[in-house]
């Protein structure tokens, strides 16, 4: 089955480390992704890991893959109030012409000054 | 560039009423999908397209028409508006099918459709 879940709210303070989490079903996938959204804005990819690794780091980003549990986590670091916004993961199911991503709910991440 | 365009970004319609949401990129990209984003739901594929001449139906393709009869310009349609149809819908584009670290799909910044 196609199901991305993740939890829908997250508050952290400014400074800290705020971890993002997320649930897929389908060990298909070979390509992972987290996205931003702003409000009133479109989605940006933030960051994505390949499917044959557990940990990738981008500055203050730190995604982790237990492949095993069909689980993934952002990390963000030293989180700041620009950092406010919902956080999709997606997969990718692969099919040739027809990949497609599959986002989860989204994480609406507030930042407390 | 301007990356991927929507217009109008904000629309009210009354039930079946009818209405085509405009999508454009000028990044050549050959793939364009449409999304529909719900509370509590994240965004789900309505139809996509491959290229000019091109469409498929995605997740939820009810009530929606696409054609693609340029690289640059993949409409979406609205025959007859129903409530369910209220939701933000976003346009995406892409060098190809979404998938690898090589080709990022683009979002425009979302049509806000409410359906009386």
């Amino acid at each position: 089955g196609e199901d991305v879940e993740q939890s829908l709210f997250l508050s952290v303070r400014e400074g800290d480390s705020s971890v993002i989490n997320c649930t897929y079903t389908d060990s298909s996938s070979t390509y992972l992704y987290w996205y931003k959204q702003e409000p009133g804005a479109g989605l940006q990819l933030l960051t994505y890991i390949f499917s044959n690794m557990d940990m990738k780091q981008d500055q203050r980003l730190t995604v982790l893959l237990n492949k095993k549990d069909k689980h993934l986590s952002l990390r963000i670091a030293d989180t700041q109030t620009g950092d406010s916004a919902i956080y999709f993961c997606a997969e990718n199911l692969y099919g040739g012409a027809t990949n497609k991503l599959i986002f989860g709910t989204g994480t609406l991440l507030a930042v407390q000054p | 560039n301007a990356g991927v365009t929507q217009t109008p970004k904000f629309q009210v319609l009354k039930t079946g009423q009818s209405m085509t949401l405009q999508c454009a990129q000028d990044m050549n990209h050959e793939y364009m999908s449409w999304y529909r984003q719900d509370p509590g739901m994240g965004l789900r594929l309505i139809h996509y397209s491959v290229g000019a001449g091109i469409t498929d139906q995605g997740e939820v393709p009810n009530g929606y028409n696409v054609s693609r009869s340029t690289t640059e310009d993949f409409p979406l349609r609205l025959l007859s508006a129903a409530p369910s149809q209220t939701s933000v819908y976003f346009c995406a584009s892409s060098y190809s099918p979404p998938g690898g670290p090589w080709n990022e799909q683009f979002f425009g910044p979302g049509t806000r459709l409410t359906v009386l």
